[in-house]
């Protein structure tokens, strides 16, 4: 069965740092993987999505994640992390038909 | 116009009363999901349906049933609501049907249940 590891509940960095969250996943077939954001008291929005092609996938707010298949990770990155970002990040693997979510990613930002 | 609705977006109730919330998509999607987020913002799929047809039934209790009238809705009614039932519970729709692994889902902004 696909699942996704989360590493770190919690991530903090200064407004301007690199953001990078970590996701490993474990699928028996090629995955599809995707990342999503929640914001405070909002539903979960799709930032990008991994199927097959590029590895490297742009998403919104300038986030972008890399398909390793030889690490079996999908880690999400942002250059330069703005106050907005702050919100909880969830990795996530297709099965078949439907999305199976990892623990998710407190990304705090300071000013 | 919102593409993924849900209602109430807050439900505080007793033990033991039953419940519904009621999901709508505007998207013309053919699938549509019902997944719960706990107090640590776990995420679990409950239900899936595709098409007015029960896809994905993931161990829930039967005091839950869902019931999709049609493709644009799929409704959720708790039965004897229990404590651990506080969460919020999210509805999603997604275009494609069984087998595209791909699916992108839509999700609504939740509903937040408390059961007290």
């Amino acid at each position: 069965a696909q699942s996704v590891t989360q590493l770190g509940s919690h991530v903090s960095v200064s407004e301007g740092a690199l953001v990078l969250l970590r996701c490993n996943y474990s699928s028996s077939v090629p995955p599809y993987l995707f990342w999503y954001v929640q914001y405070p008291n909002q539903g979960l929005q799709l930032l990008l999505k991994y199927t097959t092609g590029a590895t490297l996938v742009k998403g919104i707010n300038g986030f972008e994640a890399e398909f390793k298949k030889s690490e079996t990770s999908f880690h999400l990155t942002k250059p330069s992390a703005h106050m907005s970002d702050a919100a909880e990040y969830f990795c996530a693997v297709s099965d078949t038909d439907k999305l199976i979510f990892g623990t998710g990613t407190r990304l705090q930002v300071f000013p | 116009d919102t593409a993924v609705s849900q209602t109430p977006k807050y439900l505080v109730t007793q033990m033991g009363n039953d419940k519904s919330i009621k999901c709508e998509q505007n998207l013309g999607h053919d699938t549509m999901y019902w997944y719960k987020q706990d107090s640590k913002k776990f995420l679990k799929i409950m239900f899936s349906y595709n098409n007015k047809e029960l896809i994905i039934n993931e161990t829930v209790p039967n005091r839950f049933s869902p019931k999709s009238p049609d493709k644009a809705h799929l409704n959720l009614h708790i039965n004897s609501l229990e404590l651990g039932d506080s969460a919020v519970y999210f509805c999603a729709s997604s275009r494609n049907t069984q087998g595209s692994g791909a699916n992108v889902l839509t999700f609504g902004a939740g509903s937040r249940l408390t059961v007290l």
